[in-house]
Protein backbone atom coordinates (compact mmCIF):
# COMPACT_ATOMS: atom_id res chain seq x y z
CA UNK A 1 0.00 0.00 0.00
CA UNK A 2 1.77 2.84 -1.28
CA UNK A 3 -1.00 5.35 -0.22
CA UNK A 4 -2.63 8.55 -2.51
CA UNK A 5 -0.35 10.20 -4.60
CA UNK A 6 -0.77 12.95 -6.31
CA UNK A 7 1.14 14.94 -9.73
CA UNK A 8 2.19 17.37 -10.11
CA UNK A 9 2.58 18.56 -6.43
CA UNK A 10 3.07 22.33 -7.37
CA UNK A 11 2.00 24.13 -10.36
CA UNK A 12 2.08 27.44 -11.34
CA UNK A 13 -0.21 28.71 -14.19
CA UNK A 14 -0.93 32.29 -16.07
CA UNK A 15 -5.00 32.99 -15.97
CA UNK A 16 -6.51 31.72 -19.32
CA UNK A 17 -4.37 28.33 -19.00
CA UNK A 18 -5.68 25.30 -18.88
CA UNK A 19 -4.12 22.61 -16.12
CA UNK A 20 -4.58 18.90 -15.68
CA UNK A 21 -4.02 17.61 -12.01
CA UNK A 22 -3.57 13.46 -11.18
CA UNK A 23 -4.61 11.39 -8.74
CA UNK A 24 -3.60 7.64 -8.03
CA UNK A 25 -5.80 6.33 -4.93
CA UNK A 26 -5.13 3.48 -3.20
CA UNK A 27 -5.31 0.59 -5.43
CA UNK A 28 -8.36 -1.82 -4.05
CA UNK A 29 -10.62 1.53 -3.15
CA UNK A 30 -13.07 2.54 -5.34
CA UNK A 31 -14.22 5.80 -4.24
CA UNK A 32 -12.47 8.45 -5.05
CA UNK A 33 -12.88 12.26 -4.11
CA UNK A 34 -11.62 15.64 -5.08
CA UNK A 35 -11.77 18.52 -2.75
CA UNK A 36 -10.83 22.12 -2.75
CA UNK A 37 -8.62 23.74 0.41
CA UNK A 38 -8.11 27.51 0.36
CA UNK A 39 -5.69 29.10 2.91
CA UNK A 40 -6.95 29.32 6.54
CA UNK A 41 -10.16 26.87 5.56
CA UNK A 42 -10.67 23.65 6.02
CA UNK A 43 -11.40 21.13 2.45
CA UNK A 44 -14.43 21.74 0.70
CA UNK A 45 -15.53 18.84 -1.42
CA UNK A 46 -15.35 19.07 -4.99
CA UNK A 47 -16.65 15.70 -7.00
CA UNK A 48 -16.89 11.85 -6.11
CA UNK A 49 -16.26 8.48 -7.64
CA UNK A 50 -17.35 5.36 -7.30
CA UNK A 51 -15.04 3.26 -9.84
CA UNK A 52 -15.77 5.05 -12.87
CA UNK A 53 -18.98 6.59 -12.44
CA UNK A 54 -18.76 10.51 -11.39
CA UNK A 55 -21.60 10.35 -9.40
CA UNK A 56 -21.76 13.71 -7.24
CA UNK A 57 -20.25 17.37 -7.75
CA UNK A 58 -20.36 20.25 -5.58
CA UNK A 59 -21.64 23.61 -6.62
CA UNK A 60 -18.12 24.14 -6.32
CA UNK A 61 -17.62 22.57 -9.82
CA UNK A 62 -18.26 25.17 -12.43
CA UNK A 63 -18.05 24.28 -16.27
CA UNK A 64 -14.39 25.07 -16.14
CA UNK A 65 -14.14 22.55 -14.02
CA UNK A 66 -13.75 18.65 -14.71
CA UNK A 67 -12.96 15.21 -13.86
CA UNK A 68 -12.36 12.08 -14.91
CA UNK A 69 -11.63 8.29 -13.67
CA UNK A 70 -12.04 6.60 -16.96
CA UNK A 71 -10.69 2.90 -15.93
CA UNK A 72 -11.90 3.73 -12.21
CA UNK A 73 -8.19 3.61 -11.17
CA UNK A 74 -6.29 6.79 -11.49
CA UNK A 75 -8.36 10.07 -12.20
CA UNK A 76 -7.58 13.64 -13.22
CA UNK A 77 -9.13 17.09 -12.64
CA UNK A 78 -8.86 19.61 -15.20
CA UNK A 79 -9.31 23.42 -15.06
CA UNK A 80 -9.85 25.21 -17.99
CA UNK A 81 -9.37 29.01 -18.50
CA UNK A 82 -7.90 29.53 -15.14
CA UNK A 83 -8.95 32.52 -12.87
CA UNK A 84 -6.76 33.42 -9.78
CA UNK A 85 -9.47 32.32 -7.47
CA UNK A 86 -8.65 28.85 -8.86
CA UNK A 87 -5.60 29.00 -6.28
CA UNK A 88 -5.77 26.58 -3.85
CA UNK A 89 -4.71 23.50 -2.93
CA UNK A 90 -6.76 20.56 -4.26
CA UNK A 91 -6.63 17.48 -2.33
CA UNK A 92 -7.49 13.89 -3.26
CA UNK A 93 -8.54 11.44 -0.98
CA UNK A 94 -9.92 7.67 -1.17
CA UNK A 95 -11.72 5.17 0.19
CA UNK A 96 -12.70 1.66 0.35
CA UNK A 97 -15.83 1.77 2.56
CA UNK A 98 -18.53 4.50 2.97
CA UNK A 99 -18.27 6.10 6.35
CA UNK A 100 -15.16 5.04 7.00
CA UNK A 101 -11.75 6.90 6.81
CA UNK A 102 -10.78 8.42 3.41
CA UNK A 103 -7.24 8.54 2.96
CA UNK A 104 -5.75 11.98 1.32
CA UNK A 105 -2.95 12.52 -1.14
CA UNK A 106 -0.42 15.30 -0.25
CA UNK A 107 -2.18 17.47 -2.82
CA UNK A 108 -1.67 19.56 -5.84
CA UNK A 109 -0.65 23.64 -4.73
CA UNK A 110 -2.20 25.69 -7.71
CA UNK A 111 -1.12 29.51 -8.11
CA UNK A 112 -2.90 31.23 -11.00
CA UNK A 113 -1.14 34.77 -11.34
CA UNK B 1 -28.17 19.98 7.16
CA UNK B 2 -25.06 17.97 8.44
CA UNK B 3 -21.77 20.24 9.73
CA UNK B 4 -19.18 20.17 12.59
CA UNK B 5 -18.29 23.45 14.46
CA UNK B 6 -14.47 24.05 15.59
CA UNK B 7 -12.79 25.98 17.51
CA UNK B 8 -10.86 28.91 16.10
CA UNK B 9 -7.28 29.29 16.55
CA UNK B 10 -4.33 30.10 16.16
CA UNK B 11 -3.45 28.21 19.69
CA UNK B 12 -0.40 28.36 21.13
CA UNK B 13 1.16 26.52 23.86
CA UNK B 14 3.85 25.96 25.92
CA UNK B 15 5.58 22.33 25.39
CA UNK B 16 4.08 19.92 28.02
CA UNK B 17 0.57 22.02 28.43
CA UNK B 18 -2.59 20.57 28.01
CA UNK B 19 -4.16 20.48 25.07
CA UNK B 20 -8.01 21.06 23.98
CA UNK B 21 -9.19 22.05 20.93
CA UNK B 22 -13.19 22.00 20.59
CA UNK B 23 -15.51 20.70 17.83
CA UNK B 24 -19.65 20.11 18.16
CA UNK B 25 -21.20 19.01 15.28
CA UNK B 26 -24.81 18.68 14.09
CA UNK B 27 -26.54 15.72 12.45
CA UNK B 28 -29.28 13.92 12.07
CA UNK B 29 -28.14 10.85 12.94
CA UNK B 30 -25.03 9.36 14.27
CA UNK B 31 -22.07 9.48 12.36
CA UNK B 32 -18.71 8.49 12.77
CA UNK B 33 -16.73 11.49 13.52
CA UNK B 34 -12.84 11.76 12.78
CA UNK B 35 -9.93 14.48 13.92
CA UNK B 36 -7.36 14.94 11.12
CA UNK B 37 -4.28 16.66 10.90
CA UNK B 38 -2.12 18.59 8.54
CA UNK B 39 1.54 18.95 9.20
CA UNK B 40 3.13 22.06 7.68
CA UNK B 41 3.32 21.71 3.80
CA UNK B 42 1.35 17.74 4.15
CA UNK B 43 -1.51 16.33 3.17
CA UNK B 44 -4.26 15.51 5.65
CA UNK B 45 -3.43 12.41 7.87
CA UNK B 46 -6.17 11.01 9.95
CA UNK B 47 -5.48 11.26 13.78
CA UNK B 48 -8.38 9.42 15.08
CA UNK B 49 -11.92 8.49 14.80
CA UNK B 50 -14.66 7.07 16.49
CA UNK B 51 -17.74 5.38 15.38
CA UNK B 52 -20.67 5.32 18.05
CA UNK B 53 -22.13 7.42 20.71
CA UNK B 54 -19.68 7.06 23.99
CA UNK B 55 -16.81 5.47 21.85
CA UNK B 56 -13.38 7.06 23.12
CA UNK B 57 -11.20 7.42 19.81
CA UNK B 58 -7.30 7.65 20.77
CA UNK B 59 -3.60 7.99 18.63
CA UNK B 60 0.00 9.09 19.82
CA UNK B 61 -0.84 10.63 23.11
CA UNK B 62 -4.38 11.93 21.47
CA UNK B 63 -8.28 11.16 22.74
CA UNK B 64 -11.50 12.40 21.98
CA UNK B 65 -14.94 10.76 23.17
CA UNK B 66 -17.77 11.28 20.79
CA UNK B 67 -20.65 12.79 23.36
CA UNK B 68 -24.03 12.36 22.29
CA UNK B 69 -25.60 14.44 24.95
CA UNK B 70 -23.43 17.48 23.97
CA UNK B 71 -22.91 16.99 20.55
CA UNK B 72 -19.16 17.32 21.11
CA UNK B 73 -15.31 15.52 20.50
CA UNK B 74 -13.62 17.58 21.67
CA UNK B 75 -9.60 16.46 20.81
CA UNK B 76 -7.36 16.51 24.01
CA UNK B 77 -3.71 15.67 24.95
CA UNK B 78 -2.18 15.81 28.30
CA UNK B 79 1.24 16.76 27.36
CA UNK B 80 1.96 18.31 23.99
CA UNK B 81 5.00 18.36 22.31
CA UNK B 82 6.74 20.71 19.24
CA UNK B 83 6.16 17.82 16.97
CA UNK B 84 2.37 18.05 17.42
CA UNK B 85 2.42 21.53 15.72
CA UNK B 86 0.18 21.52 12.62
CA UNK B 87 -3.52 22.04 11.86
CA UNK B 88 -6.03 19.92 12.89
CA UNK B 89 -9.47 19.28 11.46
CA UNK B 90 -13.02 17.85 12.80
CA UNK B 91 -15.27 16.41 10.25
CA UNK B 92 -17.89 14.14 9.58
CA UNK B 93 -19.15 12.31 6.63
CA UNK B 94 -22.41 13.37 5.37
CA UNK B 95 -25.19 11.09 4.48
CA UNK B 96 -25.96 11.18 0.68
CA UNK B 97 -24.58 9.12 -2.47
CA UNK B 98 -20.44 9.77 -1.73
CA UNK B 99 -20.80 10.40 2.33
CA UNK B 100 -17.61 12.94 1.50
CA UNK B 101 -16.73 14.54 4.31
CA UNK B 102 -17.53 18.13 6.15
CA UNK B 103 -14.25 19.41 7.27
CA UNK B 104 -13.99 22.19 9.76
CA UNK B 105 -12.10 25.38 9.40
CA UNK B 106 -9.25 23.96 11.13
CA UNK B 107 -7.09 25.21 13.95
CA UNK B 108 -3.27 25.54 13.79
CA UNK B 109 -1.35 24.78 16.37
CA UNK B 110 1.91 25.70 17.56
CA UNK B 111 3.89 24.27 20.49
CA UNK B 112 7.08 26.13 21.62
CA UNK B 113 9.87 24.83 23.41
Amino acid sequence: DTGVSQDPRHKITKRGQNVTFRCDPISEHNRLYWYRQTLGQGPEFLTYFQNEAQLEKSRLLSDRFSAERPKGSFSTLEIQRTEQGDSAMYLCASSGDPLKEQYFGPGTRLTVT
Amino acid sequence: GDSVTQMEGPVTLSEEAFLTINCTYTATGYPSLFWYVQYPGEGLQLLLKATKADDKGSNKGFEATYRKETTSFHLEKGSVQVSDSAVYFCALPLVGTGNQFYFGTGTSLTVIP
